[in-house]
């Protein structure tokens, strides 16, 4: 168990609608990162939030949006979803917001099926 | 370009054998990490093994070793002992360190098989 916890751990909704994936990072750790795993695509980084506020971007789509709260849960919102966003959706937390030694601690994934 | 390259999609190796998982990376940043991932079928992603660029020693945690060759930019995961449980994906990863952000950068993974 990385102390890292994801919710829902599996959602299923149709093309067209809007979803919610919550993370919560480990104790301590101010950095939260989202990533995406498809079959296609692989493990792609989307965005990094570092205490509250928005630290880099990847690969991340127009349509998702994220945010991290003051108390250092972060929600990535998926909206207008598409066949194609049906994927593994990962948060990471770590310490600090860069560098060094400091890993990126992995939650168990929220597995969305678009229908 | 391909940063990270894992050029054996799928291994298999006997229980108890050892076995090396191939990594290549590609950088011109002086300071960078790299890191080892396993992923299960059950999915979720475990951490197990990280290196420094400037690391003098070869990082090792329990029955994982990694294989650092600065100077051939590979850095092979060494799983000693093999177990059942070692079955997965595993992926080998990078952090450049001069970069404004922190982006951790992934490569295609190799699934590994572990026979009884």
């Amino acid at each position: 168990d990385s102390g890292v916890t994801q919710t829902p751990k599996h959602l299923i909704t149709a093309t067209g609608q809007r979803v919610t994936l919550r993370c919560s990072p480990r104790s301590g750790d101010l950095s939260v990162y989202w990533y995406q795993q498809s079959l296609d695509q692989g493990l792609q980084f989307l965005i990094q939030y570092y205490n509250g506020e928005e630290r880099a971007k990847g690969n991340i789509l127009e349509r998702f949006s994220a945010q991290q709260f003051p108390d250092l849960h972060s929600e990535l919102n998926l909206s207008s979803l598409e066949l194609g966003d049906s994927a593994l959706y990962f948060c990471a937390s770590s310490v600090r917001a860069s560098g060094g030694r400091d890993t990126q601690y992995f939650g168990p994934g929220t597995r969305l099926t678009v229908l | 370009a391909q940063k990270i390259t894992q050029t054996q999609p799928g291994m298999f190796v006997q229980e108890k054998e050892a076995v090396t998982l191939d990594c290549t990376y590609d950088t011109s940043d002086p300071s960078y990490g790299l890191f080892w991932y396993k992923q299960p079928s059950s999915g979720e992603m475990i951490f197990l093994i990280y290196q420094g660029s400037y690391d003098q020693q070869n990082a090792t945690e329990g029955r994982y070793s990694l294989n650092f060759q600065k100077a051939r930019k590979s850095a092979n995961l060494v799983i000693s002992a093999s177990q059942l449980g070692d079955s997965a994906m595993y992926f080998c990863a990078m952090r450049e360190g001069k970069t404004s952000y922190d982006k951790v950068i992934f490569g295609p993974g190799t699934s590994l098989s572990v026979i009884p």
